[in-house]
């Protein structure tokens, strides 16, 4: 079935410094990605998300392109802060499904 | 706040005991997910509605878990003779059917079985 694997964390960084989450996925069919962000104490809300292979999704300063060849989805960024401090959640939904399958989350932690 | 929402925010309970959580989607959302996460782990899907159908449900969701969305609107889950292994956060997240595929995800309800 589908599945969606990404990198353990967490990951500790200094402001400023580059970020980059890996998220490689499994699936059988042509899924839309995702990255979803939880803030602490707050709900998963959508970060950027790509439909089709070569799509660059982006927001907040935030980048992920679909790789269809590496069945990949990495998330960057290139100067993080304090407030991108979050777990990040990478996902895909088949085209005929309508149920996202989630990776474990990667929590990213900016120190000053 | 239109967002989606859920009570109650933290449940504690003795083993053998029944809980119920309850979810309010956005009000033009007609379809509703409900998902289990861990600690350390990503969400995990339990079933999720269209209007009032439950089209599809998890071998997660043993008997002991119910649910249901009566009137298309707002949704329970209730589990049944909880066990200590049921303890996590249960996420409710809704979408409307014209499916962009982005899920808007409540704050959770915590289980915490003793």
């Amino acid at each position: 079935g589908d599945s969606v694997t990404q990198m353990e964390g967490p990951v500790t960084l200094s402001e400023e410094a580059c970020l980059t989450i890996n998220c490689t996925y499994t699936a059988t069919g042509y899924p839309s990605l995702f990255w979803y962000v939880q803030y602490p104490g707050e709900g998963l809300q959508l970060l950027l998300k790509a439909t089709k292979a070569d799509d660059k999704g982006s927001n907040k300063g935030f980048e992920a392109t679909y790789r269809k060849e590496t069945t990949s989805f990495h998330l960057e960024k290139g100067s993080v802060q304090v407030s991108d401090s979050a777990v990040y959640f990478c996902a895909l939904k088949e085209g005929g499904s309508y149920i996202p399958t989630f990776g474990r989350g990667t929590s990213l932690i900016v120190h000053p | 706040d239109t967002g989606v929402s859920q009570d109650p925010r933290h449940k504690i309970t003795k083993r053998g005991q029944n809980v119920t959580f309850r979810c309010d989607p956005i009000s033009e959302h007609n379809r509703l997910y409900w998902y289990r996460q861990t600690l350390g782990q990503g969400p995990e899907f339990l079933t999720y509605f269209q209007n009032e159908a439950q089209l599809e449900k998890s071998r997660l969701l043993s008997d002991r878990f119910s649910a249901e969305r009566p009137k298309g609107s707002f949704s329970t889950l209730e589990i049944q003779r909880t066990e200590q292994g049921d303890s996590a956060m249960y996420l409710c997240a809704s979408i409307q059917e014209a499916d962009t595929g982005e899920l808007f995800f409540g704050e959770g309800s915590r289980l915490t079985v003793l």
